[in-house]
């Protein structure tokens, strides 16, 4: 079945450096990804919606400067964490799919900022 | 966008049969509602979708009322593997709500 490869799966930085993630759709054509955080004991919130070719849809409250979207093609979405610092410390995940059809979810990224 | 409700948590005996209810009321024509489950520090698993029909595959069936305000999720022989929390979700912006924390116990 369709696949969702989300890369790395952890990683630590330092605080203010910048930390990107990339979000692959394997074996099918995503126009639509979208990428969520999810804090220890607590559920998934969606922080925006990344679409092939534009600009991304972000959610209330979710800054986009502070986390960069870029869809450059069907299969490929990175989420790049700018100047992070230990409150962006979060579990991330993305998923793809098509409308209508299974929607699949990245493995995550567990996300240190020291 | 479609919001969905769920009890916050479930116990089921092994061996037995889950039902897992989800409420979606304000679910609009050509919205699907999706079923996940996460284990602790991974990424949500697909378990199944449908539209109008009830639908079933080798993970689970999806039982979806005639207004499809409601739905649930059947897993017909629950193992200690299937403890998660699921997810109950609807097409357009895949809003999660808390899920359902199922606990399989022996």
């Amino acid at each position: 079945g369709a696949v969702v490869s989300q890369h790395p799966s952890w990683v630590i930085c330092k605080s203010g450096t910048s930390v990107k993630i990339e979000c692959r759709s394997l074996d099918f054509q995503a126009t639509t990804m979208f990428w969520y955080r999810q804090f220890p004991k607590q559920s998934l919130m969606l922080m925006a919606t990344s679409n092939e070719g534009s600009k991304a849809t972000y959610e209330q409250g979710v800054e986009k400067d502070k986390f960069l979207i870029n869809h450059a093609s069907l299969t490929l979405s990175t989420l790049t964490v700018t100047s992070a610092h230990p409150e962006d410390s979060s579990f991330y995940i993305c998923s793809a799919g098509v409308f209508g059809e299974k929607l699949f979810f990245g493995s995550g990224t567990q996300l240190s900022v020291l | 966008d479609a919001k969905t409700t769920q009890p916050p948590s479930m116990d089921c005996a092994e061996g037995r049969a889950a039902n897992l209810p989800c409420n979606h009321s304000t679910i609009s024509g050509n919205e699907y509602v999706y079923w996940y489950r996460q284990i602790h520090s991974q990424g949500p698993q697909y378990i199944i979708h449908g539209l109008k029909n009830n639908e079933t595959n080798e993970m689970a069936s999806l039982i979806i009322t005639e207004d499809r305000k409601s739905s649930t999720l059947i897993l017909p022989h629950a193992t200690l593997r299937d403890t998660a929390v699921y997810y109950c979700i609807v097409s357009g912006k895949l809003i999660f709500g808390q899920g359902t924390e199922l606990s399989v116990k022996p």
